[in-house]
């Protein structure tokens, strides 16, 4: 069981606009900073959003990420078909005294 | 631009030693901490640990007591062991760069992973 809660899927039609929750607590998202990653079937990782939400050079503005309390969202505007993969939000743990991940959010682009 | 490569054994029988090794080019290896992630078929992400580039290093609690991470800065390699292998750690492994910076830490750079299966 994941020290972070995602829903373990979404969907959206082309154009709209789709939120993706990642809950945690004190030790975890209340304490430290959010990431999130983008798995595309069969690839690597890539580094979507950091800081909660701040984004990496080359990530379009579509994506976005927020933070309050133990709580983070990530959000995607004007979804496209390509957006269609797993989404997993990642921090530090104070208590575990190591990083722990969301167990993960297939994204489906109906 | 960072590149990882991990290289190691695809298949193993039960109770032996894992070892991965990652090539890290592109950057320097002595700047930044490095990490190793695995996520089992159809599952989700889990850390492994990671090597700072002092040397220190945190390992994930349930795996610890397995668990080896070093760092040969001469070769830009740093390395996995992992001891008594069993079924369940059939999985992609990852390596991976750690980033620190005034906004928090985060995992920037990865590798293309490598699939290692666990049979008998």
């Amino acid at each position: 069981q994941s020290a972070l809660t995602q829903p373990p899927s979404a969907s959206g039609t082309p154009g709209q606009r789709v939120t993706i929750s990642c809950s945690g607590g004190s030790s975890n998202i209340g304490s430290n900073t959010v990431n999130w990653y983008q798995q595309l079937p069969g690839t690597a990782p890539k580094l979507l959003i950091y800081s909660d939400n701040e984004r990496p050079s080359g990530v379009p503005d579509r994506f976005s990420g927020s933070k309050s309390g133990t709580s983070a969202s990530l959000a995607i505007s004007g979804l496209q078909s390509e957006d269609e993969a797993d989404y997993y939000c990642a921090t530090w743990d104070d208590s575990l005294n190591g990083w722990v991940f969301g167990g993960g959010t297939k994204l489906t682009v109906l | 631009q960072v590149q990882l490569q991990e290289s190691g054994p695809g298949l193993m029988t039960p109770s032996e030693t894992l070892s991965l090794t990652c090539t890290v080019s592109g950057g320097s290896i002595y700047s930044d901490s490095w990490t190793w992630i695995r996520q089992p078929p159809g599952k989700g992400l889990e850390w492994i640990g990671h090597i700072r580039n002092s040397g220190g290093t945190h390992y994930n609690r349930s795996l610890e007591t397995r668990l080896t991470i070093s760092i040969d800065t001469s070769k830009s390699q740093f390395s996995l062991k992992v001891t008594s292998m069993t079924p369940a750690d059939t999985a992609v492994y990852f390596c991976a760069r750690l980033y620190c910076g005034r906004g928090g830490c985060l995992v920037d750079y990865w590798g293309q992973g490598t699939l290692v299966t666990v049979s008998s």
